[in-house]
């Protein structure tokens, strides 16, 4: 199984920060990855597709980027909306792997 | 609006069977692929099950391979999971989850069912 290696956790960020999170794959995954937001007692959200690709409804400051092995996802100003468990998902391969979470937290 | 709800969960034995049940509406079924997922307390969301669109292709984890029996009726606009011989490591919350079309992945998730295996 793929193994997806999430980095930091936790993550802690004040209102307005950039952050990144990053993401490596055990083996190369193409643009096999998505990224999702969880609140506490929430469901996941798509936030990401195919790497890069902004999912329909979702603000423009959440970006994601990379290929291959090392990917990475970005909000380039933290909204206190945005405090959540942040997980990605590589869909190149069964079984689906999701790396272990970051938890960005309020500094 | 595109709405998954689960039904099903419970508190059971070691051992013990239950059937997860999840009603789409808002959207046609029989088009997409769809998934289960689970979060257990405290820990990551770990992908379980996935069924093709028409019910022709299922796979599943190494850790309910065996298990669990992922099936749908498209007549009924509902995902099913039947889960046997559970364990305490299967307490977890459940989501039913449709897989977008083209390269849209997860793209709308139930509320979720709590299952709690518990002597």
């Amino acid at each position: 199984a793929i193994q997806m290696t999430q980095s930091p956790s936790p993550l802690s960020a004040s209102v307005g920060d950039r952050v990144t999170i990053t993401c490596r794959a055990s083996q190369g995954i193409g643009n096999d990855l998505s990224w999702y937001q969880q609140k506490p007692g929430k469901a996941p959200r798509l936030l990401i597709y195919a790497a890069s690709s902004l999912q329909s409804g979702v603000p423009s400051r959440f970006s994601g980027s990379g290929s291959g092995t090392d990917f990475s996802l970005s909000i380039s100003s933290l909204q206190p909306e945005d405090f959540a468990t942040y997980y990605c998902l590589q869909d190149y391969s069964y079984p689906l792997t999701f790396g272990g979470g970051t938890k960005v937290e309020i500094k | 609006e595109m709405q998954l709800v689960e039904s099903g969960g419970g508190l059971v034995h070691p051992g013990e069977s239950l059937r997860l049940s999840c009603a789409a509406s808002g959207f046609t079924l029989s088009r997409y692929w769809m998934h289960w997922v689970r979060h257990a307390p405290g820990k990551g969301l770990v992908w379980v099950s996935r069924i093709k669109s028409y019910g022709s292709d299922t796979v599943y984890a190494d850790s309910v391979k065996g298990r669990f029996t992922i099936s749908r009726d498209d007549t009924k606009n509902t995902l099913y999971l039947q889960m046997n011989s559970l364990r305490a490591e299967d307490t977890a919350v459940y989501y039913c989850v449709r897989d977008g079309l083209g390269q849209v992945d997860m793209d709308v998730w139930g509320k979720g069912t709590t299952v709690t295996v518990s002597s």
